[in-house]
């Protein structure tokens, strides 16, 4: 079945910091690829996408590439803010299979002043 | 915008009590699914739903049923409350289109005492 792996956490990086978080995927075709974040007591948040291979998928700085020869799509930003503190989630999708998501198990960042 | 709306957003049970957590989403979304999170387990699809009137179970389906009467609501019911129950439950919804991200609630944080 199609499976997500992330980055093992918890990354801790000082303010000002590049951040990278890796994320590889395993699935038949070309799935959709999602990153989320989820705050402290929130639900996930899309934070980017990108559908299509060669893709990039940006937004609030950060930047995610949709690689299909790695079968990667790895999350960076180039100066973390302490407000980026959260659980960043990598996933994807295919719309034929209920629009059901497969996740990876979540890496949680904190950016310290 | 109120997007996906879950309640309540915190709930005490006894064992073997039941209840019911709603859902409701006013975006037009044909999917919707009820995911609950763990620490270290990530997110596990318990039902998901691709339009009203319909169910179907997702991975961890044991002890919990749902409902989708109306397209706008997915309900998620507990008839006899264990303690392993003790969770944070989370709704989601989706276009049934492809590259569409999934829309998640703010959780409702359930213990089972």
């Amino acid at each position: 079945g199609d499976s997500v792996t992330q980055m093992e956490g918890p990354v801790t990086l000082s303010e000002e910091a590049f951040l990278t978080i890796n994320c590889t995927y395993t699935a038949t075709g070309y799935p959709s690829l999602f990153w989320y974040v989820q705050y402290p007591g929130e639900g996930l948040q899309l934070l980017l996408k990108a559908t299509k291979a060669d893709d990039k998928g940006s937004n609030k700085g950060f930047e995610a590439t949709y690689r299909k020869e790695t079968t990667s799509f790895h999350l960076e930003k180039g100066s973390v803010q302490v407000s980026d503190s959260a659980v960043y989630f990598c996933a994807l999708s295919f719309n034929t299979n209920a629009g059901k998501s497969t996740f990876g198990d979540g890496t949680t960042l904190t950016v310290k002043p | 915008n109120a997007g996906v709306t879950q309640t309540p957003k915190f709930r005490v049970l006894k064992t073997g009590q039941s209840m019911t957590l709603l859902c409701a989403q006013d975006m037009n979304h044909e999917y919707m699914y009820w995911y609950r999170q763990d620490p270290g387990m990530g997110l596990r699809l318990i039902h998901y739903s691709v339009g009203e009137g319909t169910t179907a179970k997702g991975e961890v389906p044991d002890g919990y049923n749902v409902s989708r009467l109306k397209k706008q609501n997915f309900l998620l019911g507990l008839e006899s409350a264990a303690p392993s129950q003790t969770s944070v439950y989370f709704c989601a919804s989706r276009l049934d289109r492809d590259g569409q991200p999934q829309h998640f609630g703010d959780g409702t944080r359930l213990s089972i005492l």
